[in-house]
């Protein structure tokens, strides 16, 4: 069974850092892309980050450009998003999310909170 | 930047059909998925690459994609298909997400 399980959410004062986790479990890691996928309180979807099986090609939104780095240990079937200079309106649920060969996200974890405030 | 645009909310009735549209410049060209989001839960595959469904997903979720529109359908509605819709569609190396529709069973 696939799982993807996040973690290192939590309260953080703007300008801090920040560094998410996801575990991954049930297939093979290194085959598939990874992404990261935000949700602030109320609001919508929105797409922050890819990266490469082998973490060769990474994208970033324009939104977190600069100040987030995606990365991953295919050793330890695990994805990471080391967020700084964190902003009030990064306050939201991460997500991370497989990618599929159609270019879908196929499966997602439960999501960990993020909270930017002073 | 690409935006996919989503109707705030749809209303059905039970047992009949609802259609979700979403909008983008010449979407058409490019393959779209849907994604199902209960409150307090974390979205779910529901159709992929414009009209193909994940194992699992019920017949009654299908999908069409065509000039600059693309349609989330789902026959027969169900009170379990209460819940937010999102199209999603990859632009220039960047993941689009559209606004996002409320999807109300009445």
């Amino acid at each position: 069974e696939v799982q993807l399980v996040e973690s290192g959410g939590g309260l953080v004062q703007p300008g801090g850092s920040l560094r998410l986790s996801c575990a991954a479990s049930g297939f093979t890691f290194s085959y598939y892309e990874m992404n990261w996928v935000r949700q602030a309180p109320g609001k919508g979807l929105e797409w922050i980050s890819y990266i490469t099986g082998g973490g060769e090609t990474i994208y970033y939104a324009d939104s977190v450009k600069g100040r987030f780095t995606i990365s991953r240990d295919n050793a330890k079937n695990s994805l990471y998003l080391q967020m700084n200079s964190l902003r009030v309106e990064d306050t939201a649920v991460y997500y991370c999310a497989r990618e599929d060969t159609g270019y879908e996200l196929d499966y997602w974890g439960q999501g960990t909170l993020v909270t930017v405030s002073s | 930047s690409y935006e996919l645009t989503q109707p705030l909310s749809v209303s059905v009735a039970l047992g009949q059909t609802a259609s979700i549209t979403c909008g983008g410049n010449n979407i058409g060209s490019k393959n779209v998925h849907w994604y199902q989001q209960k409150p307090g839960q974390a979205p779910v595959l529901v159709i992929y690459r414009d009209g193909d469904r994940p194992s699992g997903i019920p017949e009654r979720f299908s999908g069409s994609n065509s000039g600059n529109t693309a349609t989330l359908t789902i026959s027969r509605a169900q009170a379990g298909d209460e819940a937010d819709y999102y199209c999603q569609v990859w632009d220039s190396s960047t993941g689009v997400f559209g606004t996002g529709t409320k999807v109300t069973v009445l």
